[in-house]
C-alpha cells in the first residue's frame, strides 16, 4: 500500500514565476491538505480540499491555490513567485476531512532565486 | 489565536536517559492531540495521537504520552531513549469542532541523542 507521494522532490524557480506541486493521497484517502514547512519551523497549514473543494483555508495569500481531482489526487499552484515562499511543501492526506490522523509526504523543496 | 508551543527547542541526552517534551496549547474548544516525529531523511510520521477516552496514550517505539486537560499540555515521554531516536519531534492540535482538519503544529523540538 503505497503512503502519501508528491512530485517533484526539488524544485528552483525564479522570483515572479508560477509553480504547480502534486500529490497523491494515501489509497482509502479522500481529504488532501497543503501545509508549508519554513526551514526551523513546524508546518503551516496552506488549506485543505475535500470533494474537489477548498474547504478551509490558513492564512495564506491568493496567490497559493489549489485544485483536487475526482481521484482525490492534488495540486498546489503558487503565483508570482516571492524569495519568501522557498520552503518545504508538505501534502497531508486523510479520511473524512481530516476528522483523523492524518499522513504525511516527504515533500517538495521549492527554492526561489 | 489557536497555538501549540514546545517548551525546548533542543535536547541532547545519552542513550538510555528518560526523556519529556513539554507541550502545551492554546484552544477553547475540544481538540484532538498528537506527536509527529521526523527522522533524518524522511517524512513526518505519526508517533501516536489522542482523541478522547484514556489520557495516558502509547505510541510506536515505546513513547507514550499525557493529555492533562486542564494544564492543557501534551507531553511525550519516554523511559530509556536510543541513538535511533535521534530525530526532530512536532506536537500538533486540531480542533474537532466543525470537522476541522487544520493541524496547528508546534515549533518542533531536536532531540539529539548520544551513543
Amino acid at each position: 500500500d503505497a503512503g502519501v507521494t508528491q512530485s517533484p522532490t526539488h524544485l528552483i524557480k525564479t522570483r515572479g514565476q508560477q509553480v504547480t506541486l502534486r500529490c497523491s493521497p494515501k489509497s482509502g484517502h479522500d481529504t488532501v491538505s497543503w501545509y508549508q514547512q519554513a526551514l526551523g519551523q513546524g508546518p503551516q497549514f496552506i488549506f485543505q480540499y475535500y470533494e474537489e473543494e477548498e474547504r478551509q483555508r490558513g492564512n495564506f495569500p491568493d496567490r497559493f491555490s489549489g485544485h483536487q481531482f475526482p481521484n482525490y489526487s492534488s495540486e498546489l499552484n503558487v503565483n508570482a513567485l516571492l524569495l519568501g515562499d522557498s520552503a518545504l511543501y508538505l501534502c497531508a492526506s486523510s479520511r473524512d476531512r481530516g476528522r483523523y490522523e492524518q499522513y504525511f509526504g516527504p515533500g517538495t523543496r521549492l527554492t526561489v532565486t | 489565536a489557536q497555538s501549540v508551543s514546545q517548551h525546548n527547542h533542543h535536547v541532547i541526552l545519552s542513550e538510555a536517559a528518560s526523556l519529556e517534551l513539554g507541550c502545551n496549547y492554546s484552544y477553547g474548544g475540544t481538540v484532538n492531540l498528537f506527536w509527529y516525529v521526523q527522522y533524518p531523511g524522511q517524512h513526518l510520521q505519526l508517533l501516536l495521537k489522542y482523541f478522547s477516552g484514556d489520557p495516558l496514550v502509547k505510541g510506536i517505539k515505546g513513547f507514550e504520552a499525557e493529555f492533562i486537560k486542564s494544564k492543557f499540555s501534551f507531553n511525550l515521554r519516554k523511559p530509556s531513549v536510543q541513538w535511533s531516536d535521534t530525530a526532530e519531534y512536532f506536537c500538533a492540535v486540531n480542533s474537532r469542532r466543525g470537522n476541522t482538519g487544520k493541524l496547528i503544529f508546534g515549533q518542533g523540538t531536536t532531540l539529539q541523542v548520544k551513543p
